[in-house]
């Protein structure tokens, strides 16, 4: 069974474009949620998808934006980017609601962005 | 807020045991994970335990949950060099629906 793909791995952008970031979760799995990873902030929750709806939305501004189709693929968007979105972004499957015992999550290889 | 704190660093010699600490806030937490990340990875899920339970064990890994405390263990028996990684607690907030982190423990591991 493959795990979470993540696509690209690595992407570097310009101040101010626009990036699309992809997850295909595990074959079954209607959740996914996705975080931002950096050595000063840690692991920030950005928001989760549940059968196409948001579900949940993390502290962040209204640059990030994302989707989820109905094969549960979901993409994530940040536009007019900046210096501080230099992240790791990861992408997290589970089967269901995240927080229970047979709804963990699973991660994918994460997103490393480079904004310069 | 919803907080989950860790120790940054924890150094171990290679055949020893490593506990790696973790507490958190939310009393209405269910669940209480363990993940780990190697360098240049994503989170891999190490083990979890439902927070009716005071310990859990699985194979090298053994879980203690002291919910009174909010504290929450990882022990690792017979460390090996390549448990070398950063160790993330995670609560599932109940009250915000979503995983909480914790800041993550860097375990380094010497021969």
């Amino acid at each position: 069974k493959a795990g979470v793909t993540q696509t690209p791995r690595y992407l570097i952008k310009t101040r101010g474009q626009q990036v699309t970031l992809s997850c295909s979760p595990i074959s079954g799995h209607r959740s996914v949620s996705w975080y931002q990873q950096t050595p000063g902030q840690g692991l920030q929750f950005l928001f989760e998808y549940f059968s196409e709806t948001q579900r949940n939305k993390g502290n962040f501004p209204g640059r990030f934006s994302g989707r989820q189709f109905s094969n549960s693929r979901s993409e994530m968007n940040v536009s007019t980017l900046e210096l501080g979105d230099s992240a790791l972004y990861l992408c997290a499957s589970s089967p269901g609601q995240p927080g229970g015992a047979d709804t963990e999550a699973f991660f994918g290889q994460g997103t490393r962005l480079t904004v310069v | 807020g919803e907080d989950v704190e860790q120790s940054l660093f924890l150094s171990v010699r290679e055949g020893d045991s490593s506990v790696i600490n973790c507490t958190y806030t939310d009393s209405s937490s269910t669940y209480l994970y363990w993940y780990k990340q190697e360098p240049g990875a994503g989170l891999q899920l190490l083990t979890y335990i439902f927070s009716n339970m005071d310990m859990k064990q699985d194979q090298r890994l053994t879980v203690l949950l002291n919910k009174k405390d909010k504290h929450l263990s990882l022990r690792i028996a017979d460390t090996q060099t390549g448990d070398s990684a950063i160790y993330f607690c995670a609560e599932w907030g109940h009250n915000t629906d979503k995983l909480i982190f914790g800041t993550g423990t860097r375990l380094q591991v010497f021969p």
